[in-house]
């Protein structure tokens, strides 16, 4: 099993959708959890933590799951420049950290 | 300005050669990563260090060597050793604490001819 797994789409949906993806991480010692967005052949940015009470910046929402050992993302109302890879990340034991994938997103207008 | 700066953007080689890539920071955090994207694929680590003249090796550390002599700068040398070198390379930095965010520098974009 790898350590974080995501769809990795692409997700297609048009301009004001609700989308939501999912991340499953494997290792239950696993304290920090993050979303970054990635545009195509940039570095990828933070788009926010994860916290164990969920957390909302706007448009998005971050939940996290610790018995199931899962991480959800939810976009609403989505807007043309949100097109992007978005990427789970789980800390390793605070030393480091391990990176999905990625799921690609295509608002369309 | 603060953040991190990645040298060159873009680097050509030949076969063969090894080749630096630089990785410098004002930001004062403690550690730094290396990290190597292929087309359409994660992020995989090469190297992390978490202090001055410390390092460990990542997931793929084969062909690749790094130093940390300051606390700024985490220079890492792709050599002949590497088998598939051409990749995005992504350099990244946080403060040592294990919620600590990290954040990335620009990339350089290394092709062997």
């Amino acid at each position: 099993r790898k350590e974080v797994e995501q769809d990795p789409g692409p997700f297609n949906v048009p301009e004001g959708a609700t989308v939501a993806f999912n991340c499953t991480y494997s290792n239950s010692a696993s304290q920090s959890f993050f979303w970054y967005r990635q545009d195509c052949r940039k570095e990828p940015k933070l788009l926010m933590s994860v916290y164990s009470s969920g957390n909302e910046d706007g448009r998005f929402t971050a939940q996290l799951n610790r018995a199931s050992q899962y991480i959800s993302l939810l976009i609403r109302d989505s807007k043309l420049s949100d097109s992007a890879t978005y990427l789970c990340v789980v800390d390793n034991y605070g030393q480091n950290f391990v990176f999905g994938p990625g799921t690609r997103l295509s608002v369309l207008p | 300005d603060g953040g991190i700066t990645q040298s060159p953007k873009y680097l050509f080689r030949k076969e063969g050669q090894n080749v630096t890539l630089s990785c410098e920071q004002n930001l004062n955090h403690d550690a730094m990563y290396w990290y190597r994207q292929d087309p359409g694929q994660g992020l995989r680590l090469i190297y992390y260090s978490q202090i001055v003249n410390d390092f460990q090796k990542g997931d793929i550390a084969e062909g690749y060597s790094v130093s940390r002599e300051k606390k700024e700068s985490f220079p890492l040398t792709v050599t002949s050793a590497q088998k598939n070198p051409t990749a995005f390379y992504l350099c990244a930095t946080k403060w040592r604490g294990a919620t600590d965010t990290q954040y990335f520098g620009p990339g350089t974009r290394l092709t062997v001819l």
